[in-house]
């Protein structure tokens, strides 16, 4: 079984509102990771966490990792439309990427 | 560099029929994986290697089989193909040292 669940499943918000994705996971973890998928597209790595650490930043994203309660948020501040798209999260119990367990996704729309 | 291709885009199968799904990047990365993504699910991992003739089962291996004759090249073997089977089909590679994976754009397969 999936390793992450993600609530929500789908979020709705208007161009230059924040949107909030969170993570929940089952085992103890190396780090986690977030993925965006734009439409029939392949994934593209965002921002990784690791275990020891409990917030970071890239630009409009921050990540936030709490291990005592297996979970994860991305926050996306100042939504834009290209910011429309489904965003995952995967977990790995050793260090690196290999062997992610991804979660179900969150479908995020950024309405103009 | 062109990343991770992945041949065919979109592929119909009958029920019985055999096909191999490619996949290849060109950046020299020890770690390639396929995964499966199924209608409002997440990515499970079907096969992984480590490097060239190393190869190991993922989440959902079954009815599934790889090799790794070189760095470059990880093709994905369905021996009798199924309608359970019907799904969207990403290869993904990452350096060991790295913790990004790299996704190809995606093989859609429909069994009939």
């Amino acid at each position: 079984s999936q390793q992450g669940e993600e609530d929500p499943q789908a979020l709705s918000i208007q161009e230059g509102e924040n949107a909030t994705m969170n993570c929940s996971y089952k085992t103890s973890i190396n780090n986690l990771q977030w993925y965006r998928q734009n439409s029939g597209r392949g994934l593209v790595h965002l921002i990784l966490i690791r275990s020891n650490e409990r917030e970071k930043h890239s630009g409009r994203l921050r990540v936030t990792l709490d291990t005592s309660k297996k979970s994860s948020s991305l926050l996306i501040t100042a939504s834009r439309a290209a910011d429309t798209a489904s965003y995952f999260c995967a977990t790995s119990i050793i260090q690196g990427a290999q062997k992610l367990v991804f979660g179900q996704g969150t479908r995020l729309t950024i309405n103009p | 560099n062109a990343g991770v291709t992945q041949t065919p885009k979109f592929q119909v199968l009958k029920t019985g029929q055999s096909m191999t799904l490619q996949c290849a990047q060109d950046m020299n990365h020890e770690y390639m994986s396929w995964y499966r993504q199924d209608p409002g699910m997440g990515l499970r991992l079907i096969h992984y290697s480590v490097g060239a003739g190393i190869t190991d089962q993922g989440e959902v291996p079954n009815g599934y089989n790889v090799s790794r004759s070189t760095t470059e090249d990880f093709p994905l073997r369905l021996l009798s193909a199924a309608p359970s089977q019907t799904s969207v089909y990403f290869c993904a590679s990452s350096a060991i040292s790295e913790e990004t994976q790299y996704f190809g754009p995606g093989t859609r397969l429909l069994v009939l």
